[in-house]
């Protein structure tokens, strides 16, 4: 089942622009994923929140999570067109431990 | 390399033929999935082993689809009587033991199958 959602489902922005995306998820959380898929390619991890945690960074990307209103966003700065890909958002289901599910992702284009 | 390393990368075949895919996952990762993606949509899961032992299938295992992991290292993924509908990227991800059992997830490159 896929447990998270982004929001948009296509986003297009010029190089130096700065790309956010949004996740919403239904259950309780350990903790919530961000992955890349460039296209025809396999998932890269990108970063792992956690649920005790409210905001976190990795280089260009800024991750925040809200457990009260089960949701995340995803903020690329200074985009590139090497950040064009897929971006997900995945989280565990508490029913089963081991499935991690992804949404469907928010399509990236970024323009030079 | 060390990356989870899938065979075939692409596979075509007829409608009610059997195909299998292999996965070798990072030599010390424990923990083994099975995805299917189809286009524009996130991938779903199918089927986790820890080690050997298969814990874990998702309703859209249906019995025409098998998963073996039989040394706890490499995992084969075989479709029996393959339908237009199979076709997919099937996506293999492993991970350490380290990272417990809600960590991160290394994906290999994928199978594509398409079904004639």
């Amino acid at each position: 089942s896929q447990q998270g959602e982004e929001d948009p489902q296509a986003l297009s922005i010029q190089e130096g622009e700065n790309a956010t995306m949004n996740c919403s998820y239904k259950t309780s959380i350990n903790n919530l994923q961000w992955y890349r898929q460039n296209s025809g390619r396999g998932l890269v991890h990108l970063i792992l929140i956690r649920s005790n945690e409210r905001e976190k960074h990795s280089g260009r990307l800024r991750v925040t999570l809200d457990t009260s209103k089960k949701s995340s966003s995803l903020l690329i700065t200074a985009s590139r067109a090497a950040d064009t890909a897929s971006y997900f958002c995945a989280t565990y289901d508490p029913n089963s431990g081991y499935a991690l599910n992804f949404g469907k992702g928010t399509s990236l284009l970024v323009t030079p | 390399d060390t990356g989870v390393s899938q065979n075939p990368r692409h596979k075509i075949t007829k409608r009610g033929q059997n195909v299998t895919f292999r996965c070798d996952p990072i030599s010390e990762h424990n923990r083994l999935y099975w995805y299917r993606q189809t286009l524009g949509q996130g991938p779903e899961f199918l089927t986790y082993f820890q080690n050997e032992a298969q814990l874990e299938k998702s309703r859209l295992l249906s019995d025409r689809f098998s998963a073996e992991r039989p040394k706890g290292s490499f995992s084969t993924l075989e479709i029996q009587r393959t339908e237009q509908g199979d076709s997919a990227m099937y996506l293999c991800a492993s991970s350490s033991p380290g990272g417990g059992v809600t960590g991160e997830l290394f994906f290999g490159e994928g199978s594509r199958l398409t079904v004639l």
